[in-house]
C-alpha cells in the first residue's frame, strides 16, 4: 500500500474523446509525475509537476496535458485520443524533485482503452 | 540520452532455481539505478536501488551490483518462488534528466513450482 490513489481503476473510450484521470498523492508530497505504460513495454515519462507548476516533460504531444492542484492531487488530460493511447496509465509521488535518489511512490495505475 | 536495456523475456524457471536478469544502460551524467517489479494487476513497486559504482542493493533475495565499468545492473536470486512471478524493469534516473525514471522494456518472469 503506497496512498497513492488512481481513479477510476478502467476506462473506456473511443477515438476522439477526451479523458481525465485522477491521482491522489501520498500524505506530505508535493511532487507528482505521470507515466504511460503500453501493453508488453516500459513506463514512459509523460510530465512532472511540483507545487503545481509543470517542471519537466518528456515526449508526449500537447494534447497531453496535467494540472496539479493546491492539495497536491493531480489530473492528467489526454485530448482528441488516439488508438495508441490505449495504456496503464501511472502516478507516481515524492517528497522533492531535487534529489535522484529520492523514493517514488506508484499508484495502481488507470488502464485505459480507446476504441 | 539516458536508455535502459534489459533481456526480453518471457523468463521461466521451476522453484528454487537461479534467477538472473541482465540490465545495461547509457546515460548523461552520474545515474542512480534501481530494479521495479510490478505483480499482475497492479502498479509498480521498488524492489532495490544502488546510487554510485560497486553499491550492492539488495531486497527479499534480490541482488543488483552497480557496475560502471561495464554499465550494468543484473539482477540476481538464488532460489525463486512461485512468488517471484512477476515483470522487473530496470530504470534509472540523472539529476541531469531531471529525475525522471527511465525504464527498461521490463522481462516477465514465471516460476512453476
Amino acid at each position: 500500500e503506497t496512498g497513492v490513489t488512481q481513479s477510476p481503476t478502467h476506462l473506456i473510450k473511443t477515438r476522439g474523446q477526451q479523458v481525465t484521470l485522477r491521482c491522489s498523492s501520498q500524505s506530505g508530497h508535493n511532487t507528482v509525475s505521470w507515466y504511460q505504460q503500453a501493453l508488453g513495454q516500459g513506463p514512459q515519462f509523460i510530465f512532472q509537476y511540483y507545487r503545481e507548476e509543470e517542471n519537466g516533460r518528456g515526449n508526449f504531444p500537447p494534447r497531453f496535458s496535467g494540472l496539479q492542484f493546491p492539495n497536491y492531487s493531480s489530473e492528467l488530460n489526454v485530448n482528441a485520443l488516439e488508438l495508441d493511447d490505449s495504456a496503464l496509465y501511472l502516478c507516481a509521488s515524492s517528497a522533492s524533485t531535487g534529489d535522484k535518489n529520492e523514493k517514488l511512490f506508484f499508484g495502481s495505475g488507470t488502464q485505459l482503452s480507446v476504441l | 540520452g539516458n536508455s535502459v536495456t534489459q533481456m526480453e523475456g518471457p523468463v521461466t524457471l521451476s522453484e528454487e532455481a537461479f534467477l538472473t536478469i541482465n540490465c545495461t544502460y547509457t546515460a548523461t551524467g552520474y545515474p542512480s539505478l534501481f530494479w521495479y517489479v510490478q505483480y499482475p494487476g497492479e502498479g509498480l513497486q521498488l524492489l532495490l536501488k544502488a546510487t554510485k559504482a560497486d553499491d550492492k542493493g539488495s531486497n527479499k533475495g534480490f541482488e543488483a551490483t552497480y557496475r560502471k565499468e561495464t554499465t550494468s545492473f543484473h539482477l540476481e536470486k538464488g532460489s525463486v518462488q512461485v512468488s517471484d512471478s512477476a515483470v522487473y524493469f530496470c530504470a534509472l534516473r540523472t539529476k541531469a534528466a531531471g529525475n525522471k525514471l527511465t525504464f527498461g522494456g521490463g522481462t516477465r518472469v514465471l516460476v512453476k513450482p
